[in-house]
């Protein structure tokens, strides 16, 4: 059970590039999330997969497209990388219990750099 | 979007000691305020969370102490080891996504010395 599972963990990329993040779970989770962290900014939203079929914006979706290929994968995709992208992106899913919430696991990260 | 405000942004403590990081939220209409833990070079990793009808949630030296008259919550960590050293984050709800995804406090960069 390896739980949220992204790759690459490392990228550079020249600005004008383009590139896919890949992430699976193996959770049976319904929503999937692609997060960014930049050093005092937290954690903030680009994209979100309530359930497999749907994909919406969050807080950040500029530069940025989305696709839920099926319950497990949810890739990001920069069309034309910007140095305003370098960041570190997290993969994350959840299900949501009676008990407990909407309880989010993240994936280990990807430290991206665009030069 | 739902707004996290998190204090303070470093906190040094002596091991031994008790860590308080503060947290205020603006909308109340969801269920579940959790802290996340990072250490350097992983993800978040979900610490305590807690739902509103109740005050106060332990789970071993973490507490969450939650007001929600005056939309704040708290994370304690008793006895604070070296170990606990690492970034912490609370969160909420974003009722712009009807509660799916989590808005994120700014992070409390934690220093527990021996």
């Amino acid at each position: 059970n390896a739980g949220v599972t992204q790759t690459p963990k490392f990228q550079v990329l020249k600005t004008g590039q383009s590139m896919t993040l890949q992430c699976a779970q193996d959770m049976n989770h319904n929503s999937m999330y692609w997060y960014r962290q930049d050093p005092g900014m937290g954690l903030r939203l680009i994209y979100y997969s309530a359930s497999e079929g749907t994909t919406d914006k969050g807080e950040v979706p500029n530069g940025y497209n989305v696709s839920r290929l099926n319950k497990r994968e949810f890739s990001l995709r920069l069309e034309s990388a910007a140095p305003s992208q370098t960041s570190v992106y997290f993969c994350a899913s959840s299900i949501r219990q009676a008990s407990s919430g909407n309880t989010i696991y993240f994936g280990e990260g990807s430290w991206l750099t665009v030069v | 979007q739902q707004q996290v405000k998190q204090s303070p942004q470093s906190l040094i403590v002596q091991k031994g000691g008790i860590s308080i990081i503060n947290c205020a939220y603006e909308n109340t209409a969801f269920d579940y305020f959790p802290w996340y833990q990072q250490f350097p070079g992983k993800g978040p990793a979900l610490l305590i969370a807690i739902r509103p009808d109740v005050s106060e949630k332990k789970e071993g030296r973490f507490t969450i102490s939650f007001n929600k008259s005056a939309k704040q919550f708290s994370l304690h960590i008793m006895d604070s080891q070296p170990g606990d050293s690492a970034t912490y984050f609370c969160a909420a709800p974003d009722p712009s996504n009807s509660g799916y995804a989590l808005n994120f406090g700014k992070g409390t960069s934690l220093l527990v010395t021996p």
